[in-house]
């Protein structure tokens, strides 16, 4: 079972900062969040990772809680191509496998 | 983007008929993975594999083999289709295990069992 909880879907509008919410209440001190997008019939595509400080790279900042039992994903700039489902993932302790949950569905609107 | 090819992309077969898919990777990575997606399931992991001749099983693995003679090489193997196998199938590539390394994910083929 996935080990996050995210909202099913979220609506932006396009040039505004899109805020994604996950809650991982159950994670590992040694367990990482990693966040990767899936726009519609493609594969899942990595944005971003981390274990308990904040990380940005070009595409996105990830902000995690203190406690580590949740964490955002933050888009500072949406486009109508960041339209997708997101999937925030704690990778577990097999860490060969990734278990994807049902994701968040991010409508950018125009 | 990293070098995943599946192949078929399309594929229409009957219940009952053996059915191949296979995935080939560029990277010489180690680990690679299958995964089939549902609507109203998301992504669900059917076998994987970590070196050549390794393949472990995933959360959905009956109904389904795979091998692996190559590195670059993953098949995975439906040795009697059935309707409930129709889906979207994705191959994923890591360079190794572990919490810091992400997965890359190939263009899909989308199977259809009549």
């Amino acid at each position: 079972d996935a080990k996050t909880t995210q909202p099913p879907s979220m609506d932006c509008a396009e040039g505004r900062a899109a805020n994604l919410p996950c809650n991982h209440s159950t994670i590992s001190g040694n367990e990482y969040v990693y966040w990767y997008r899936q726009i519609h019939s493609q594969g899942p595509q990595y944005i971003i990772h981390g274990l308990k400080n904040n990380e940005t790279n070009e595409m996105a900042s990830l902000i995690i809680t203190e406690d580590r039992k949740s964490s955002t994903l933050i888009l500072p700039h949406a486009t109508l191509r960041d339209t997708a489902v997101y999937y925030c993932i704690v990778r577990g302790n097999r860490d060969d496998k990734i278990i994807f949950g049902k994701g968040t569905r991010l409508h950018i609107l125009p | 983007d990293a070098g995943i090819t599946q192949s078929p992309r399309h594929k229409v077969t009957e219940t009952g008929t053996p059915v191949t898919l296979r995935c080939h990777q560029t990277e010489n990575h180690r680990y690679m993975y299958w995964y089939r997606q549902d609507p109203g399931h998301g992504l669900r992991l059917i076998h994987y594999s970590y070196g050549v001749k390794d393949t472990d099983k995933g959360e959905v693995s009956d109904g389904y083999s795979v091998s692996r003679s190559k590195t670059e090489d993953f098949l995975l193997t439906l040795e009697s289709a059935t309707s409930s196998q129709t889906s979207v199938y994705f191959c994923a590539i890591s360079e190794t295990s572990g919490r810091r390394y992400e997965q890359f994910f190939g263009p899909g083929t989308r199977l259809t069992v009549l």
